[in-house]
């Protein structure tokens, strides 16, 4: 079964603090993708991780991506308040039936707190 | 500027009907997808097309039909036997690479459909 999974589902950290958000997926792909999402927003675009190895880092965010491990890592550093949104993995894996299917994880919930 | 428009940002639905909502981008992508999304919830994909005139089911695609008549152009039609529509609905779309995967996707505004 293909499957793209968080952990945590929920977070809720101090500012200042240091965290991971982890995404497992389940078959082989060399493409994943960070979104964020604010409360009743639409999701936009943070990372593009194409390859073993790929580290990404915006501001406070660094995303990164063991293809073998099957395991990206969205690491936040010293936590600020508007971080507060829930992201979303993504993999794009190559079907049986020679097509590609994009799969969404499940979402980790961040809060952060003053 | 180049983007994903979805109308209207809100709909409300009385039991019984068809309600289409609409989707455009002018990003000139290939794919298209459209999901929902339960409040508290993650994405399920509904429908998802890859080239015009074509689409396929995703995984929740009971209740709802699609067309793909044009590039630019991708809507979605609840129809009344979708039996608890309530939700917010995205659509999305992403440029196929060479060797046929798909880039990161771009995503629309939503719509926020109510049934009365």
């Amino acid at each position: 079964e293909l499957k793209v999974e968080q952990n945590p589902l929920f977070l809720s950290m101090q500012e200042g603090k240091n965290y991971t958000i982890y995404c497992n997926y389940s078959t082989t792909s060399d493409r994943l993708y960070w979104y964020r999402q604010d409360p009743g927003k639409s999701l936009e675009s943070l990372f593009v991780l194409l390859s073993n190895g790929a580290v990404k880092q915006e501001g406070r965010l660094m995303a990164s991506l063991d293809t073998k491990a099957r395991l990206s890592t969205l690491h936040i550093t010293a936590a600020v308040h508007d971080l507060s949104a829930t992201y979303f993995c993504a993999v794009d894996i190559l079907y049986y039936s020679g097509t590609y299917k994009y799969i969404f994880g499940t979402g980790t919930r961040l809060k952060v707190l003053a | 500027d180049g983007g994903i428009t979805q109308s209207p940002k809100y709909l409300f639905r009385k039991e019984g009907q068809n309600v289409t909502l609409s989707c455009e981008q002018n990003l000139n992508h290939d794919a298209m997808y459209w999901y929902r999304q339960d409040p508290g919830q993650g994405l399920r994909l509904i429908y998802y097309s890859q080239i015009v005139n074509d689409f396929q089911k995703g995984d929740i695609a009971e209740g709802y039909s699609v067309s793909r008549e044009k590039k630019e152009s991708f809507p979605l039609t609840v129809t009344s036997a979708q039996k608890n529509p309530t939700a917010f609905y995205l659509c999305a779309s992403s440029q196929r690479l060479a060797g046929g995967a798909y880039n990161e996707q771009f995503f629309g505004p939503g719509t926020r459909l109510t049934v009365l």
